[in-house]
């Protein structure tokens, strides 16, 4: 079974600085997907950002980037020049290999920017 | 663009009555989700459909059932709603496949259960 671990039940940040979002997971799986997915407080799901555990580099995506180290096990989050449309719960998930790929979630963090 | 629709968005029931949630996807997509959301507890999942014509159980499925009617749609059935039921559902739907396609939620129902 997929297990996903974020040890940061909240976060502030300064506008316009960087924060990252720590993720570590466990899975037996070879071959697998990390998601990170933002939540604002209107409740919608946003997906964020994706790291296949075979690609070489770690992913981007405009401010958002993903620091993987997989004999680690961790996906950390990093959101750069922070804003304040920033402030949601952040989770971390992954996917199994039982042939549906459901998604298992960590527990999420709460990011506030802070003006 | 509808993308994923759940409906009702809001619920109140009491505890013994039962309902229906719904879920409709407009992509095409193969598979579906059922998740739960309570505080603190990130989202898990209680029933997933790999494809059209069938389903799983998952984390938490205890008091659910489901039913893939069609390719679009995956209904959450709660027969006799308990306290512990109230939460926020969502559903989800993906290609199926793994890669960086993401997975497209549904704007959520919030039940509470009296």
């Amino acid at each position: 079974a997929q297990k996903i671990t974020q040890t940061q039940p909240g976060m502030f940040v300064q506008e316009k600085e960087a924060v990252t979002l720590d993720c570590t997971y466990d899975t037996s799986d070879p071959s697998y997907g990390l998601f990170w997915y933002k939540q604002p407080s209107s409740g919608e799901m946003i997906f964020l950002i994706y790291q296949g555990s075979y690609d070489q580099q770690n992913a981007t995506e405009g401010r958002y980037s993903l620091n993987f180290q997989k004999a680690r096990k961790s996906a950390n989050l990093v959101i750069s020049a922070s804003q304040l449309g920033d402030s949601a719960m952040y989770f971390c998930a992954t996917d199994s290999g039982a042939g549906s790929y459901q998604l298992t979630f960590g527990k999420g963090t709460k990011l506030s920017v802070i003006p | 663009n509808a993308g994923v629709t759940q409906t009702p968005k809001f619920q109140v029931l009491k505890t013994g009555q039962s309902m229906t949630l719904q879920c409709a996807q407009d992509m095409n997509h193969n598979s579906m989700y059922w998740y739960r959301q309570d505080p603190g507890m990130g989202l898990r999942l209680i029933y997933y459909s790999a494809s059209e014509g069938t389903t799983d159980k998952g984390e938490v499925p205890n008091g659910y059932n489901v039913s893939r009617l069609n390719k679009r749609e995956f209904s959450l059935r709660l027969e006799s709603a308990a306290p512990s039921q109230t939460s926020v559902y969502f559903c989800a739907s993906s290609e199926g496949s793994r890669g960086p396609y993401g997975y497209t939620f549904g704007s959520g129902t919030r039940l509470t259960v009296v």
